[in-house]
Parts: C-alpha cells; sequence; structure tokens
C-alpha cells in the first residue's frame, strides 16, 4: 500500500513557464514533507520541505504547498529552466514524533523543461 | 561540512556471488543511516536504518544485511546475490528531524 503517491509519472512544461507537481499521502501521522530532485546516476538531492504547520513554504523559484485536509502537497517551480529536468521526489515523515527519520518516499515525477 | 561518500559507482557481479557496499560520512557524529534500493522506474524502498553503532533495523526482508561497524559507516552485504538484487542503492545520513543527505549511488547488476 503506497503511503506516498505522484500520479503523474512524467511532466514536460516549456521554459519560461510553471510546472506543478503533485503528491498525496494517506497517512494522517505525516507531520513532514520533503521534496527531492535526482538527476541520472546521482543521488536525491534535498530540494524544499516544509512542517505539518504551514500551508506554504518559499525558497526562490520553489514554493511547496500543502493541504493537510485533501493530504494533498505540490510543489511549484516558476520559471521553469532546462536545468530543472530531473526526476522529483515527494517524500513524507513522523519526522518530529520518531527518534529516527523515517522518510517514506513516492515513486517520482519525471520532469522534462522543453527550451 | 559534511560529506557522504559511497562505492563503488558502479558493480557487475555474478549471481550467487557476495556482496560488499560501503557509505561513509564525513564532517558530523553520531548520524543516522540509512540504505535504500531503487528499482528501475520504482521509488527509493528504504531497505536498513541505524541510528547507532551496531543498532541495525531492516524494514522489508530480503537477501541482504546491513552492518555499522563504526560510527560513520555503514555497510551493505549479501552472502548470495540474486537477479531481484539488480537496482540502484543509495546511502544517506541525516540529524533527527533534518532532511537527508544522499551519496551518488551504486549501480549494481547481476548478471
Amino acid at each position: 500500500d503506497q503511503q506516498v503517491k505522484q500520479n503523474s509519472p512524467s511532466l514536460s512544461v516549456q521554459e519560461g513557464r510553471i510546472s506543478i507537481l503533485n503528491c498525496d499521502y494517506t497517512n494522517s501521522m505525516f507531520d513532514y514533507f520533503l521534496w527531492y530532485k535526482k538527476y541520472p546516476a546521482e543521488g536525491p538531492t534535498f530540494l524544499i520541505s516544509i512542517s505539518s504547520i504551514k500551508d506554504k513554504n518559499e525558497d526562490g523559484r520553489f514554493t511547496v504547498f500543502l493541504n493537510k485536509s485533501a493530504k494533498h502537497l505540490s510543489l511549484h517551480i516558476v520559471p521553469s529552466q532546462p536545468g530543472d529536468s530531473a526526476v522529483y521526489f515527494c517524500a513524507a515523515s513522523g519526522g518530529l514524533k520518531t527518534s529516527y527519520d523515517k522518510v517514506i518516499f513516492g515513486p517520482g515525477t519525471s520532469l522534462s523543461v522543453i527550451p | 561540512s559534511q560529506t557522504i561518500h559511497q562505492w563503488p559507482a558502479t558493480l557487475v557481479q555474478p549471481v550467487g556471488s557476495p556482496l560488499s557496499l560501503e557509505c561513509t560520512v564525513e564532517g558530523t557524529s553520531n548520524p543516522n543511516l540509512y540504505w535504500y534500493r531503487q528499482a528501475a522506474g520504482r521509488g527509493l524502498q528504504l531497505l536498513f536504518y541505524s541510528v547507532g553503532i551496531g543498532q541495525i533495523s531492516s524494514e522489508v526482508p530480503q537477501n541482504l544485511s546491513a552492518s555499522r561497524p563504526q560510527d560513520r559507516q555503514f555497510i551493505l552485504s549479501s552472502k548470495k546475490l540474486l537477479l531481484s538484487d539488480s537496482g540502484f542503492y543509495l546511502c544517506a545520513w541525516s540529524r533527527q528531524g533534518q532532511p537527508q543527505h544522499f551519496g551518488d549511488g551504486t549501480r549494481l547488476s547481476i548478471l
């Protein structure tokens, strides 16, 4: 049973436009959410996170929105650049409640930004 | 600053052979350590995590084992590899409540 879902395996966006990557989760105990970016043959790189006490967190071109009632979060990239082309993983944890960071990852969405 | 090293980058092994992948972290002490596997077209599956020396927890039953002989060293092993062990193996470290930081991974191919 997937606790973190990314229902779009891939997404193509024109350079300069907005990229919106979506993520849904099922476990209401999750209180910390993260997005990672991964290039081929490399490890994932932490991008941005949000705790459940917030509904928005912004870092430069990247903004994460959290809708707790819908158990949904999204990552917005504005404007999209060709270098943003990568696989994006959504992840969730009950980080504040546990002694270790057991993070559950979604299956990933492959973003292609077309020049 | 903290860095994580994982080697080898790629490995081709015959079925039935043993495996040892090593991960070391520098610049921090008593980190939480993790082994993940990413199968082709799939997400990241947590295999093992460790909160201290000699403390290993397994998330899924499998053909692999993990050990933490030193504070910043995490080893993934197998006595006999199966075809299904092929994949991309990632080591990660974290502090409690902080994002995990990943190594560059090992591409393991079983023939």
